[in-house]
């Protein structure tokens, strides 16, 4: 069975450009969740999806933005991009009904110059 | 609100002693507890969860945890370290109603031969 899969692996951006960052989801799964791992924040939740609608957000700025598509990938927008913005995303998947446990991607490293 | 205390940023054990990693949570809802790993330049890799079944838990690479309600307590374990468990180790919360996983800040593991 196919894990949770990311792309690009790297992405390296100028300071206000926006960034785009794709996740598919294990099949079957139809929650998709997106964190943020930047060096001395620790791992902080970004968005969750469900069945095509955002379910919840963390506390970031409305330039961190998203979608789900019907075959449940989902990909991360990143507006008006920031140097504080580099870090580690990471794309994780769920099944709809619990215990919800999070299955987790390679990530995608951005880097903002 | 949910938040998960790991005791010791960085833990050191001999290749064949015991591993214990230390998590305390909190939680106002019956929590769903997880154990992930992560090597170096990866994503996150699910080591075990608790969902209110057995109170041990066993988990995946010989990893074991126990949840303690009374100590709001889910430390990790590992009777006999190997030189490959170096990595850190996360432990999350989530609970009801709110899927996103909320992490503690981490213990990397070092393991010497």
């Amino acid at each position: 069975e196919a894990g949770v899969t990311q792309s690009p692996t790297h992405l390296i951006k100028t300071r206000g450009q926006q960034a785009t960052l794709r996740c598919s989801p294990i099949s079957g799964h139809t929650s998709v969740y997106w964190y943020q791992q930047a060096l001395g924040l620790g791992l902080q939740f970004l968005l969750w999806y469900d069945e095509g609608e955002e379910r919840n957000r963390g506390n970031f700025p409305p330039r961190f933005s998203g979608r789900q598509f019907p075959n449940y990938s989902s990909e991360l927008n990143v507006n008006a991009l920031e140097l504080e913005d580099s870090a580690l995303y990471l794309c994780a998947s769920s099944l709809g009904t619990g215990p919800y446990e999070q299955y987790f991607g390679p990530g995608t490293r951005l880097t903002v110059t | 609100a949910q938040s998960v205390t790991q005791l010791g940023s960085h833990v050191s054990v001999s290749e064949g002693a015991l591993v214990l990693l230390r998590c305390n949570y909190s939680s106002s809802v019956p929590p769903y507890l997880f154990w992930y790993v992560q090597y170096p330049n990866q994503g996150l890799q699910l080591l075990l969860k608790y969902t209110s079944a057995a109170t041990l838990v066993k988990g995946i690479n010989g990893f074991e945890a126990e949840f303690k309600k009374s100590e709001t307590s889910f430390h990790l374990t590992k009777p006999s370290a190997h030189m490959s468990d170096a990595a850190e180790y996360f432990c999350a919360v989530s609970g009801a109603g709110r899927r996103a996983l909320t992490f503690g800040s981490g213990t990397r593991l070092q393991v010497q031969p």
